[in-house]
């Protein structure tokens, strides 16, 4: 079976720190993905990585940037975090377009 | 710009009771659409992947259908186990690109 971790389920920071947001894959999938989910947004696409060291933008990737320097490994980091990224944030990998992908358990994050 | 609207917003039934949950799509070329179920709290876990109208894939208590326009998640003799929220996605065909647009998702309440 597919394993996705991320590194913390709940999270509490302070306006303007640094976070960083964990996810491992176990499945040497080549894509990986981070989201974040909302109440009546649904699930939108922050960063998106197809291999080692690239990274695209999302939708919504303003307020963050992402971090794959080893292949099962896909970092989230908020520069500067704000109230506005309270939210749950969902890592996904998958093997390729076509291919399913497996979500995390997700991290609810909550910025005061 | 991919378009997914999934209806009704919320669906409560009675154990027993069949539906369906809609997905219609815009995708300019159609490589799959995705149905996920989550639980509160948890992250998506993937049920189906339909690739052509006329595709029809089943489990358990499950059966996803798929058109040129819309899928439909049918629902036989529901129990209260299968409360949950259902999320559909496309993929568009473009090269490696397997990024994915999520609709907000239906929220299934099926009561004892």
């Amino acid at each position: 079976d597919v394993k996705v971790t991320q590194s913390s389920r709940y999270l509490v920071k302070r306006t303007g720190e640094k976070v960083f947001l964990e996810c491992v894959q176990d499945m040497d999938h080549e894509n990986m993905f981070w989201y974040r989910q909302d109440p009546g947004l649904g699930l939108r696409l922050i960063y998106f990585s197809y291999d080692v060291k690239m990274k695209e933008k999302g939708d919504i990737p303003e307020g963050y940037s992402v971090s794959r320097e080893k292949k099962e490994r896909f970092s989230l980091i908020l520069e500067s975090a704000s109230t506005n990224q309270t939210s749950m944030y969902l890592c996904a990998s998958t093997l390729g377009a076509s291919y399913e992908q497996y979500f995390g358990p997700g991290t609810r994050l909550t910025v005061t | 710009e991919d378009q997914v609207t999934q209806s009704p917003e919320a669906l409560r039934l009675q154990e027993g009771e069949s539906s369906s949950l809609n997905c219609s799509y815009t995708v300019s070329g159609l490589r799959g659409l995705f149905w996920y179920r989550q639980d509160p709290g948890k992250g998506p876990e993937f049920l189906f992947t339909l690739y052509s109208a006329g595709e029809e894939k089943e489990k358990e208590r499950l059966k996803a259908t798929l058109t040129k326009k819309e899928s439909f998640l049918h629902i036989t003799a529901p129990k209260p186990e299968d409360s949950a929220t259902y999320l559909c996605a496309v993929q568009r065909h473009t090269g490696a690109n397997s990024k994915l647009t999520f609709g907000k998702g239906i929220t299934l309440s099926v009561r004892p």
